[in-house]
């Protein structure tokens, strides 16, 4: 099963706007991750944001953490054709020190 | 090592046909993962290794599904009498000792049960 759920599941922007995707969840946290998935290539890692924290920001990429509402968002600023991809939100739950849980995804698609 | 490696990158095989798949983690990495991903989803939690024992296998979908990590570095999966359902994207995944929240993944094992 995938807690976590992301919205859009598709997203088509032009370069150079900005992307915003959605992460909902159901249990408790330890943190939420981001991560990216070119077409053909493996998962790589974007960014991690703890239970305890609220906003994070690490290059173009801004992750906000509402945990009273149980979601998450990830903003890409001025966006690339190179960040067209599949963005998956994955999280740890409390009490499970390892396992992540995905969700289903969105992919972004960028327009030149 | 550099990265995440896994062999083969592609496997195609007949149902009922056992299968072994590969995962070299990085190096000095404690914590290896394995990962089933569904065409259109995302990775599903199969089990975890902590250098050689394994902790948590909850995930793996049957008893057709079995891991090793015999000396705590390279792992691998075996699917036994697979099954056309079986055929997925396999990743592996690893992490390091002192920061084990962030995984790094390989370029995964594209199964094809034919």
């Amino acid at each position: 099963s995938q807690q976590g759920e992301e919205d859009p599941q598709a997203l088509s922007i032009q370069e150079g706007e900005n992307a915003t995707m959605n992460c909902s969840y159901k249990t408790s946290i330890n943190n939420l991750q981001w991560y990216r998935q070119n077409s053909g290539r493996g998962l790589v890692h974007l960014i991690l944001i703890r239970s305890n924290e609220r906003e994070k920001h690490s290059g173009r990429l801004r992750v906000t953490l509402d945990t009273s509402k149980k979601s998450s968002s990830l903003l890409i600023t001025a966006s690339r054709a190179a960040d067209t991809a599949s963005y998956f939100c994955a999280l740890i739950s409390s009490g499970s020190a390892r396992q992540l849980t995905f969700g289903s995804g969105t992919q972004l698609t960028v327009l030149p | 090592g550099a990265g995440v490696s896994q062999s083969p990158r592609y496997k195609v095989t007949k149902r009922g046909q056992d299968v072994t798949l590969r995962c070299d983690p990085i190096s000095s990495h404690a914590t290896l993962y394995w990962y089933q991903q569904a065409l259109g989803q995302g990775p599903e939690f199969l089990t975890y290794f902590n250098y050689e024992a394994q902790p948590d296998k909850s995930g793996l979908p049957s008893d057709r599904f079995s891991a090793e990590r015999p000396e705590g570095s390279i792992s691998t999966l075996t699917i036994q009498r697979t099954e056309q359902r079986d055929s997925a994207m396999y990743r592996c995944a690893s992490s390091p000792p002192y920061r084990d929240e962030t995984q790094y993944f390989g370029p995964g094992t594209r199964l094809l049960v034919l």
